[in-house]
């Protein structure tokens, strides 16, 4: 079935460390790929997504390629801030269903 | 705009009371869905509505119900709470299709519920 396999955490890092958070993926169809961030005491925002092969998503800094060949969505940002800080979900949506799926999440803390 | 919209925001049960988490969106989306969300578990999908009028069972519909009661609104209710239904419940809502607007999830703030 379709699934979503993440970096488990938690994950520290200094300030303006280079990070990566991997992701890969099980999809039947042709999935679209999304990041999600949650904040403390919030819920999800969408961080970027990418619908075919070879697309990049970005935003904020961070960015993700989606991978056909490695079914890969690794999520990368070259100098994380301690604004950083919060569980980063990677998701998947075949686009012939109306289900998403998504990873167990990886928590980020940056330390100053 | 408010997006997606969740009452209460916090609620504390007793075994075997029942109760209905309320969600509401204001972005005109076919679909919504319900979550809940444990720790080391990630998100896991109650049930989904994709068009008003339909509804289906996702990854853990034991101990709960759903009314997908008109376009907006995507109501949870929980029949005899347990302790182990407590979470935290998520509502979410999207469109459907292809393009790099649609398809998105939107979520709501969360419901924290505590069952003792």
């Amino acid at each position: 079935g379709d699934s979503v396999t993440q970096m488990e955490g938690p994950v520290t890092l200094s300030e303006e460390a280079f990070l990566t958070i991997n992701c890969t993926y099980t999809a039947t169809g042709y999935p679209s790929l999304f990041w999600y961030v949650q904040y403390p005491g919030e819920g999800l925002q969408l961080l970027l997504k990418a619908t075919k092969a070879d697309d990049k998503g970005s935003n904020k800094g961070f960015e993700a390629t989606y991978r056909k060949e490695t079914t890969s969505f690794h999520l990368e940002k070259g100098s994380v801030q301690v604004s950083d800080s919060a569980v980063y979900f990677c998701a998947l949506r075949v686009n012939t269903g109306n289900q998403f799926y998504f990873g167990t999440g990886t928590s980020l803390t940056v330390i100053p | 705009n408010a997006g997606v919209t969740q009452t209460p925001k916090f609620q504390v049960l007793k075994t075997g009371q029942s109760m209905t988490l309320q969600c509401a969106q204001d972005m005109n989306h076919n679909s919504m869905y319900w979550y809940r969300q444990d720790p080391g578990m990630g998100l896991r999908l109650i049930y989904y509505s994709a068009s008003e009028g339909t509804t289906d069972k996702g990854e853990v519909p034991n101990g709960y119900n759903v009314s997908r009661l008109n376009k907006r609104e995507f109501s949870l209710r929980l029949e005899s709470a347990a302790p182990s239904q407590t979470s935290v419940y998520f509502c979410a809502s999207s469109e459907v299709g292809q393009g790099s607007a649609r398809g998105t999830q939107y979520f709501g703030p969360g419901t924290r519920l505590t069952v003792l």
